[in-house]
């Protein structure tokens, strides 16, 4: 079945500390992939994505991921935290050989960062 | 603001009722999904269509669940006989389909229903 998989319930970092949220899928051929913020009361928001082209992508609030095909990972970084990216971080799929518009979602990280 | 839209917000109801839940999505967007999520959990797939076609439904989905859209613009999610086990938060969300499929879907507050 297809699949996300993030493996970072909840990491606790201080503000000005570099993040990695980690993501990886389960389809086969060729996927879009997203992560998506849910900031505390707030709905859903797009942090950034990829269809295609440059694998490394830039998203809004400083937000960065990498696609690595061989790896089927889409991770998550910033360089350095503000505790106003206390949050929780969603992985998110869709595509792939079955060419499903659906999306797939991790179970997400719940990100805190202390001031 | 023209987001996707759910309503009500929140709806506590008795084991048994029935609900529905009402989803605007944005007014040019061709697609419109239904997900679930549980605390601790990411969003659950449920449903989605095409415009009125509803293309997908998630094979966890019992038969008191339905789903529709007539017009291909809102779409209502009715929960017949609920269940303490159906207390959550229901989201709705809209993409603008392409040629190629690659879009992002926005999404709305989402309806939190709880079941007592």
């Amino acid at each position: 079945a297809q699949s996300v998989s993030q493996h970072n319930h909840h990491v606790i970092l201080s503000e000005a500390a570099s993040l990695e949220l980690g993501c990886n899928y389960s389809y086969g051929g060729t996927v879009n992939l997203f992560w998506y913020v849910q900031y505390p009361g707030q709905h859903l928001q797009l942090l950034l994505k990829y269809f295609s082209g440059d694998p490394l992508v830039k998203g809004i609030k400083g937000f960065e991921a990498e696609f690595i095909k061989s790896k089927f990972s889409f991770n998550l970084r910033k360089p350095s935290v503000q505790w106003s990216d206390t949050a929780e971080y969603f992985c998110a799929v869709n595509g792939g050989v079955s060419g499903t518009y659906k999306y797939i979602f991790g179970t997400g990280t719940r990100l805190k960062v202390l001031a | 603001d023209t987001g996707v839209s759910q309503d009500p917000r929140h709806k506590i109801t008795k084991r048994g009722q029935n609900v529905t839940f009402r989803c605007d999505p944005i007014s040019e967007h061709n697609r419109l999904y239904w997900y679930r999520q549980t605390l601790g959990q990411g969003p659950e797939f449920l449903t989605y269509f095409q415009n009125e076609a509803q293309l997908e439904k998630s094979r966890l989905l019992s038969d008191r669940f339905s789903a529709e859209r007539p017009k291909g613009s809102f779409s209502t999610l009715e929960i017949q006989r609920t269940e303490q086990g159906d207390s959550a938060m229901y989201l709705c969300a809209s993409s603008l389909s392409t040629g190629t499929g690659s879009a992002e879907a926005f999404f709305g507050q989402g309806t939190r229903l709880t079941v007592v």
